[in-house]
Parts: C-alpha cells; sequence; structure tokens
C-alpha cells in the first residue's frame, strides 16, 4: 500500500521560531512537493522537487525553504515562523516517468497553528 | 505562468441527479495533464480521474467523467447519479509535460466545496 507520511498532524508553534514539517514517501517517487491550502484559496504550491537535492521554487516560497538529502524524504523549513504561516501544508509525491499521467499521492497534512 | 479556475466555490445537488463542477485552464504547453481529486471532511485527498491532452476519448472512471473541450481549455468533472458520500471538496489540478531543462509541477484550483442533499 502505497504511503506518504507527514511526521504531525497538529503543530503549534511560537514567532520567530523555526519549524520543520517532515515528509516521507515508500514508493521510490522521484517527485515530491509541498502545497499549504487556505480556505478559499486551494492548494498552492510552495515547493518541489524532481530529485536529490534538488527543488524548485513554486508559486508562494517567500519565508519557506527545503531540503531533500534522501530521495524518500522531503522537509519543509520554516526559517522564522509567522501568524500568516497559519495553515494546513500537504506534502505529496509523484513517479516521473516522462509523461504527465502520474497521479499524486497525499499525506495526511499537517495543522500548523503559529501563535 | 500555469493557471487553474474554478469558478464555483460551492455548489448543490439532489441526491441521484447529475452535477457539473467547472474547471478552466491555462497553459501555453502542449503536453499537459488535468486531474480531479476529492477532500472529504476527513482532509485526505483522493484521486478521481485523469485526462492527458492528447486524449481523444473524454476520461471516465465510474461515475465520474471528465468533459474536456481543449479548444476552450475546459476540463469539468461531471458526477452522474450524485451520492451522499459525494459531499466534498474538489480540487482542479494540472501538470504540464517535461519541457528540455525543465521538470513539471503539479498545480491546483481553489476548489469547489460540493453538498448533497437527500
Amino acid at each position: 500500500d502505497v504511503k506518504v507520511t507527514q511526521s504531525s498532524r497538529y503543530l503549534v508553534k511560537r514567532t520567530g521560531e523555526k519549524v520543520f514539517l517532515e515528509c516521507v514517501q515508500d514508493m521510490d517517487h522521484e517527485n515530491m512537493f509541498w502545497y499549504r491550502q487556505d480556505p478559499g484559496l486551494g492548494l498552492r504550491l510552495i515547493y518541489f522537487s524532481y530529485d536529490v537535492k534538488m527543488k524548485e521554487k513554486g508559486d508562494i516560497p517567500e519565508g519557506y525553504s527545503v531540503s531533500r538529502e534522501k530521495k524518500e524524504r522531503f522537509s519543509l523549513i520554516l526559517e522564522s515562523a509567522s501568524t500568516n504561516q497559519t495553515s494546513m501544508y500537504l506534502c505529496a509525491s509523484t513517479k516521473e516517468i516522462g509523461g504527465t499521467n502520474t497521479e499524486a499521492f497525499f499525506g495526511q497534512g499537517t495543522r500548523l497553528t503559529v501563535v | 505562468a500555469q493557471k487553474i479556475t474554478q469558478t464555483q466555490p460551492g455548489m448543490f445537488v439532489q441526491e441521484k441527479e447529475a452535477v457539473t463542477l467547472d474547471c478552466t485552464y491555462d497553459t501555453s504547453d502542449q503536453s499537459y495533464g488535468l486531474f480531479w481529486y476529492k477532500q472529504p471532511s476527513s482532509g485526505e485527498m483522493i484521486f478521481l480521474i485523469y485526462q492527458g491532452s492528447y486524449d481523444e476519448q473524454n476520461a471516465t472512471e465510474g461515475r465520474y467523467s471528465l468533459n474536456f473541450q481543449k479548444a476552450r481549455k475546459s476540463a469539468n468533472l461531471v458526477i452522474s447519479a450524485s451520492q451522499l458520500g459525494d459531499s466534498a471538496m474538489y480540487f482542479c489540478a494540472m501538470r504540464e509535460g517535461v519541457t528540455a531543462g525543465g521538470y513539471n509541477k503539479l498545480i491546483f484550483g481553489a476548489g469547489t466545496r460540493l453538498a448533497v442533499h437527500p
């Protein structure tokens, strides 16, 4: 059974803290994605990675960074958390087979609250 | 720039009736894929259906079909014979083909919340 696992379901952090959100997939997928989901805005892409140590900015990368040291793990880092980063964060992965027909598999989401 | 537009923030339908959820997209790429996902209140993302830009037939998966109109850049989801369990958030998504030196990202629309009434 395919699986994408996010390290925390709920997280509460203080303003200014450095926050790490971890995502692990066991499907040997090349591509991994981080999104944030806010009401009325849908899923917005923060960063994605298509290979180990490779990353690309998404549509809203400001205030975030990522790390992919191993193929199965993709970390999202909030360098200095702010209240406007309170959101649901979703990790996803896809197989890269040179086409567009590979569905994404999602983690269960992390609801982050910054106080 | 890529863009996915879902113009219906909320829709409701009577049980057993059909419903169409709208999605338009914007891309300059010739090769792309379109997806629909369902997100129930539990929060999980469930893949429903896929349509490739070169596919001549509209995709179908059980009660789900995708009304693909390439010239209009629309990819509407049709749910036939709605069930109470269809009440959820629905997202349209697009993935462009791999281009030279680049890798395809997956982007989503804002979503449509569907409520099925008995």
